[in-house]
């Protein structure tokens, strides 16, 4: 088992230039997570996903758009980057949502620089 | 809405020191505790989780963290650290099925 992939691991994007982020895996979890992290702020939530075909905003969608057409992929888009999208983003998908029953698995991440 | 402070960004602690890392925690109901370890140049990776019943919860690598509710605390311990430690760590609420974490906190082990 692979786990949770991210593609690719380092990317630097020019302001407005678009770029899809790809998470995969392969644990046939219903759940995946995309979170940004920035220093001193931890990781925040951009949006989820509760199974294949559905999604929903997190705590800081904006800028940001995700499909899930197939159950063990996550794409992250970014339409128009913008320098404060400048950020190491993490992947993670879950069995269910539960919080007590599972575990959130989170991938290597990505490190976007916007210039 | 709920929220985690980490009061302290860096740490240094000797190889074999004791260590604990603080963490406060904002939420209205019983709170879903977590304490996560993010090696370098890795993702995250749960270390242990509080529910409820004993406030003293073992989790991997030898870590342990006692929930306290009348300090809205969830302190992180481990007796003897090892370079192996050096990382950032995060504790988290949980509510629903999402996770809100702290800023982190980086842990320097020196020899």
């Amino acid at each position: 088992n692979a786990g949770v992939t991210q593609t690719p691991k380092f990317r630097v994007l020019k302001t407005g230039q678009s770029m899809t982020l790809l998470c995969a895996q392969d644990m046939n979890h219903e759940y995946m997570y995309w979170y940004r992290q920035d220093p001193g702020m931890g990781l925040r939530l951009i949006h989820y996903s509760v199974g294949e075909g559905t999604t929903a905003k997190g705590e800081v969608p904006d800028g940001y758009n995700v499909s899930r057409l197939k159950k063990q992929n996550f794409l992250l888009g970014l339409e128009s980057a913008a320098p404060s999208q400048t950020s190491v983003y993490f992947c993670a998908s879950s069995r269910q949502g539960s919080l007590i029953t599972d575990t959130q698995y989170f991938g290597p991440g990505t490190r976007l620089t916007v210039l | 809405a709920q929220s985690v402070t980490q009061p302290d960004i860096h740490i240094t602690v000797s190889e074999g020191a004791s260590l604990e890392l603080r963490c406060n925690y904002s939420y209205g109901a019983t709170p879903y505790l977590f304490w996560y370890v993010q090696s370098p140049g890795q993702g995250l990776q749960l270390l242990l989780k509080y529910f409820s019943g004993d406030t003293l919860v073992q989790g991997i690598k030898g870590f342990e963290a006692e929930f306290k509710r009348s300090q809205s605390s969830f302190n992180l311990r481990k007796p003897s650290v090892h370079w192996s430690d050096a990382a950032e760590y995060f504790c988290a609420v949980g509510a629903g099925n999402k996770l809100t974490f702290g800023g982190g906190t980086r842990v320097l082990v020196k020899p």
